[in-house]
């Protein structure tokens, strides 16, 4: 069955950085494009950044751009998200989700990994 | 930008029908898909493409779109079905949802 499993969250100072990643297992990892979903505090979710199967694509919500960069590694069935220059408003629980390039859907989701920036 | 208006909250008896309303502009024009959100644990799609269910979801869950509001529907609701609701389209290669609609069952 398909997994997505996030890990690297934690307590991080503004303008430092983190990186999290997400593992994925039960498909073709290479096959897929794959998301970054944030939903912050109490709050609605959020699309920030999505990337082709090979990695010739990526996309990124303004809220981000420039800050963060998304990467995957297709030999070892991972997803990245580098995150530089953090803020206060980027506290949040950072899904990851595979996206069904045929139907459009985020068709599966990770459970996320909590990031919070806090001096 | 393209905005989603969902209903903050929607209440429903259990046994009745529940009704959640995502207003777009020209939303009939896109492929609009539905998450459900319980406490605590990550979305679950339910309904992709305006009205086709995922394999394990249950028919009491359906879809539509036309205009400006596309619909989800959840036919005789009960206390399992109390979670957050989500729509979603894509819009010029980013994606957009709507804020969240509470779905409580009483």
């Amino acid at each position: 069955q398909v997994q997505l499993v996030e890990s690297g969250g934690g307590l991080v100072k503004p303008g430092g950085s983190l990186r999290v990643s997400c593992a994925a297992s039960g498909f073709t990892f290479s096959d897929y494009y794959m998301s970054w979903i944030r939903q912050a505090p109490g709050k609605g979710l959020e699309w920030i950044s999505h990337i082709s199967e090979s990695s010739t694509n990526l996309f990124y919500a303004d809220s981000v751009k420039g800050r963060f960069t998304i990467s995957r590694d297709n030999a070892k069935n991972s997803l990245f998200l580098q995150m530089d220059s953090l803020r206060a408003e980027d506290t949040a629980v950072y899904f990851c989700a595979r996206l069904d390039i045929v139907t459009t859907a985020l068709d599966y989701w990770g459970q996320g990994t909590l990031v919070t920036v806090s001096s | 930008s393209y905005e989603l208006t969902q209903p903050l909250s929607v209440s429903v008896a259990p046994g009745q029908t529940a009704t959640i309303t995502c207003e777009g502009d020209n939303i009939g024009g896109k492929h609009v898909h539905w998450s459900q959100q319980k406490p605590g644990q990550a979305p679950i799609l339910i309904i992709y493409r305006d009205n086709i269910r995922p394999s394990g979801i249950p028919e009491r869950f359906s879809g539509s779109n036309s205009g400006n509001t596309a619909t989800l529907t959840i036919s005789g609701a009960h206390a399992g079905d109390e979670a957050d609701y989500y729509c979603q389209v894509w819009v010029s290669a980013t994606a957009v949802f709507g804020g969240g609609t509470k779905l409580t069952v009483l």
